[in-house]
């Protein structure tokens, strides 16, 4: 079985300040996606990276695959309170995606 | 174009009670996804249909659960006894079919007293 552990779990800032959360596996994945969910809404893709090594900048979020593809990183630069969510991570495994736990992000003004 | 619709938003039931959840994916997607996301984790895929065939059940609980998708297009997803652990939100996703990138509806809540 596939999982991908996300961390923090959990992350508290103030508005303007840099975050980093991560995505983990043992296993290699052939696409990973992140996506971000708001309370009672499903999840909406943010970017999908596919070549180990790449970097990808979506205005101050950039995701980053691992060059082994086996994990990812999201960025935020000057957080503000419309990032506060859920961002999860998703390994794609043939068209089916094994997601994580997720970190749960909330930017105080 | 609109998005997958999903009803009900809410459901609160009693154990044992059977409790039934309806989608309609995007026009044209050829994939529909059920999710299961139990509070604090991601979601958990329950099934997977390609045009009106499951492609992939194996994490569907078959005692209780049962999922269709008639003609191709809506799908319906029922549980039938429910019991407390069943208590989750329930997302149902769709796709073209030829790329993994899935479009999510808002999810049923459903609570299971």
């Amino acid at each position: 079985t596939q999982l991908l552990e996300q961390s923090p779990q959990f992350l508290s800032i103030q508005e303007g300040e840099n975050l980093t959360v991560y995505c983990n596996s043992s296993s290699v994945f052939s696409s990973l996606q992140w996506y971000r969910q708001e309370p009672g809404e499903g999840p909406v893709l943010l970017v999908t990276v596919v070549t180990g090594g790449e970097v990808k900048k979506l205005k101050r979020l950039t995701f980053q695959f691992g060059d082994a593809r086996k994990d990812s990183s999201l960025h935020i630069t000057a957080a503000q309170p419309g990032d506060t969510g859920l961002y999860l991570c998703a390994g794609a495994d043939g068209n089916k995606l094994v997601f994580g736990a997720g970190t749960i992000l909330r930017v105080k003004s | 174009e609109a998005g997958v619709a999903q009803s009900p938003r809410y459901k609160i039931i009693e154990k044992r009670q059977s409790v039934a959840f309806w989608c309609n994916p995007i026009s044209g997607h050829a994939t529909l996804y059920w999710y299961q996301q139990i509070l604090g984790q991601g979601p958990k895929l329950l099934i997977q249909f390609q045009n009106n065939g499951v492609v992939d059940d194996s994490q569907l609980p078959k005692d209780r659960f049962s999922a269709e998708r008639l003609k191709g297009v809506d799908s319906t997803l029922k549980i039938q006894p429910a019991k407390l652990e069943d208590s989750a939100v329930y997302l149902c996703a769709s796709s073209p079919g030829a790329t993994v990138e899935q479009f999510f509806g808002p999810g049923t809540r459903l609570t299971v007293l």
